[in-house]
């Protein structure tokens, strides 16, 4: 099993960014997945997931209404749409593989810096 | 929902056995989960407790309760094992997470 996130850096306040994680290894269109962030010194915080069909999606509370969460199964990728960026939101973020909402598999992570 | 962790902190020697525990704020059920971060990596699962067999997980971690009590015991603590561990309530979205213990070596 293989995940590699990209797409991260430094973005100002307020502005967007869309996280990628490319799935290798197992059958992705099988597996519910998610995104999880873990802030500089902080502890783990889950951000969002999506069940293996692309269809049921779940938000942690200070996302919901900025970040969407999507996925291609033809191509096993997994997104993050982050838009309204907040300093706050600065953190490393790792895309998992679920067995439902269990994190079975984790990626090294993505730094999102978000600063002026 | 809301879990605590306790201790946030323990110390303890290589050959040790040593027990953390997480409270949930309602019942979740089995619905918890327990992961280890070494330092510079990513989270690996160590025990689910809706399914405590998983592969590639060493019999040293084990994990009991349910509703709104559970523990993770490790036996015999290895160098390895100095991490922080966090445990995961996956019962309902918003998947929430505990605010970690950190072993670390006496």
């Amino acid at each position: 099993v293989q995940l590699v996130e990209s797409g991260g850096g430094l973005v100002q306040p307020g502005g967007s960014l869309t996280l990628s994680c490319e799935a290798s290894g197992f059958i992705f269109g099988d597996n519910d997945m998610h995104w999880v962030r873990q802030g500089p010194g902080r502890g783990l915080e889950w951000v969002a997931g999506i069940a293996w069909e692309g269809v049921k999606t779940g938000y942690g509370d200070s996302v919901t209404g900025r970040f969407t969460i999507s996925r291609d199964n033809a191509k096993n990728f997994l997104f993050l749409q982050m838009n309204s960026l907040r300093p706050e939101d600065t953190a490393l973020y790792f895309c998992a593989r679920g067995q439902s909402k269990v994190l079975v598999s984790w990626g090294q992570g993505i730094p999102v810096t978000v600063s002026s | 929902i809301q879990l605590t962790q306790s201790p946030s902190f323990l110390s303890a020697n290589v050959g040790d056995t040593v027990t953390i525990t997480c409270r949930a704020s309602q019942g979740i059920g089995y619905y918890l989960a327990w992961y280890q971060q070494r330092p510079g990596k990513a989270p690996k699962l160590v025990f689910d407790a809706a399914s405590p067999f998983q592969s590639g997980v060493s019999s040293r971690f084990s994990g009991s309760g349910s509703g709104t009590e559970f523990s993770l015991t490790i036996s015999s603590l290895q160098p390895e094992d100095f991490a922080i561990y966090y445990c995961q309530q996956h019962s309902i979205y918003p998947v929430t997470f505990g605010p970690g213990t950190k072993i670390e070596i006496k």
